[in-house]
């Protein structure tokens, strides 16, 4: 199987613009999960979508969103970009409870300037 | 709420050496705990995972880690490093509240002296 897919890898983008990360699950996985990955904060959860429905979310502001489709790819929007949004964000993916294994895309390196 | 503590933000040891990279975790039942390991550039690869049962686990690579509860620990060891083994490593545990969310620890960046 094809493990988990992320576009685009890396990205530059200027202070208050708009971004939109995807991310394509394991054939099979039902759920989606994103983490922002900073040197200053470390991993942390932005939130997970299973079945298209976000069932767990981080403690982020509002200008992260994201959301899930029928065929179980996801993606992320971040809005009014800041400068301390550039990081590493990962996608992991795994076929439906607490007890599943999570597999990590290998990131989207975002960087604001 | 459900934390990870990995007291060793650096690690060094010689090729062959073995290896004991550290964690500690505050959970308020058994926990479901996780080793992950990244290398520059790339994401999380598992290496391996304790739900329950033995608490002594087998990974890939070479690792294992041992589940202590009376110590809320769960430490990775491997008997003899390779220099491939540079990388960082997390642990890591499902928190509570249903869904899948992972809480990481800081890290441990690991060097291997040839």
């Amino acid at each position: 199987k094809a493990g988990v897919t992320q576009t685009p890898r890396y990205l530059i983008k200027t202070r208050g613009q708009q971004v939109t990360l995807s991310c394509s699950p394991i054939s099979g996985h039902r759920s989606v999960s994103w983490y922002q990955q900073t040197p200053g904060q470390g991993l942390q959860f932005l939130f997970e979508y299973f079945s298209e429905t976000q069932r767990n979310k981080g403690n982020f502001p509002g200008r992260f969103s994201g959301r899930q489709f029928s065929n179980s790819r996801s993606e992320m929007n971040v809005s009014t970009l800041e400068l301390g949004d550039s990081a590493l964000y990962l996608c992991a993916s795994s076929e439906t409870g607490r007890t599943d294994t999570q597999y990590f895309g290998p990131g989207t390196r975002l960087t604001v300037l | 709420a459900q934390s990870v503590t990995q007291p060793d933000i650096h690690i060094t040891v010689s090729e062959g050496a073995s290896l004991e990279l550290r964690c500690n975790y505050s959970y308020g039942a058994t926990p479901y705990l996780f080793w992950y390991v990244q290398s520059p550039g790339q994401g999380l690869q598992l290496l391996l995972k304790y739900f329950s049962g033995d608490t002594l686990v087998q990974g890939i690579k070479g690792f294992e880690a041992e589940f202590k509860r009376s110590q809320s620990s769960f430490n990775l060891r491997k008997p003899s490093v390779h220099w491939s083994d540079a990388a960082e490593y997390f642990c890591a545990v499902v928190s509570t509240g249903g869904g899948n969310k992972l809480t990481f620890g800081t890290g441990t960046q690991l060097k291997v002296e040839l």
